[in-house]
């Protein structure tokens, strides 16, 4: 089935520790994102990028670290300087950012990071 | 920066009645487009509207894109159970920013 998958589903971590979220898709789509979810705070973007080796901050980057090695792959690193990482974090694809012409963007089913 | 403003932010009907979500945006968009969220699920894809003065419709829903192409909605006709979500439009104006969304409720 072509999609995205992320995981882990759930997530515990200790305050002080990093953590790495994986997004594989198999859609063959240039573009990826990374979404923090919040209640009330609909969809804030995080980190997108539009090309292997190539990723821009979004809205609300600090704390947060990315990489694109491969076309499939766009991992999220939360790290021990996000001051509120408890949230739901959902990563999306399209065939393009760059353009008026993104497509529709295909959501994982999302981690749930919680911080004890 | 671009803004993408969402109203209501939440609403409930009694079953088979009608709702309405509206978005607006602080700047011209390109493009809009909606999506619903389950509770408990990822957003999935509803429409995206281009042209200026543009109305799509999906069954019981219609979707609409302003004269000015900085405002839109989306109009569901006797609202049933399974419409229950939230309801995002996202706009693209240098990048594709989400509203925060119309949470909808119905009872029966």
């Amino acid at each position: 089935d072509g999609g995205i998958t992320q995981s882990p589903k759930y997530l515990f971590r200790k305050e002080g520790q990093n953590v790495t979220l994986s997004c594989e898709q198999n859609l063959n789509h240039d573009a990826m994102y990374w979404y923090r979810q919040d209640p009330g705070q609909g969809l804030r973007l995080i980190y997108y990028s539009q090309i292997v080796n190539d990723f821009q901050k979004g809205d609300i980057a600090e704390g947060y670290s990315v990489s694109r090695e491969k076309k499939e792959s766009f991992p999220l690193t939360v790290t021990s300087a996000q001051k509120n990482p408890t949230a739901f974090y959902l990563c999306a694809s399209s065939r393009t950012s760059g353009s008026s012409d993104t497509g529709e963007l295909f959501f994982g089913e999302g981690s749930r990071l919680t911080v004890l | 920066g671009q803004q993408v403003m969402q109203i209501p932010q939440y609403q409930h009907v009694q079953e088979g009645e009608d709702f309405t979500t509206y978005c607006n945006s602080s700047t011209t968009l390109s493009n809009i487009q909606w999506y619903k969220q389950r509770p408990g699920g990822h957003p999935v894809f509803l429409i995206q509207l281009v042209k200026s003065g543009e109305v799509k419709k999906q069954k019981r829903l219609t979707f609409q894109f302003g004269e000015a192409k900085k405002n839109s909605s989306l109009h569901i006709t006797a609202t049933q159970t399974t419409d229950v979500g939230t309801y995002f439009c996202a706009g693209f104006s240098t990048a594709l920013i989400f509203g925060k969304g119309t949470t909808l409720s119905v009872s029966s």
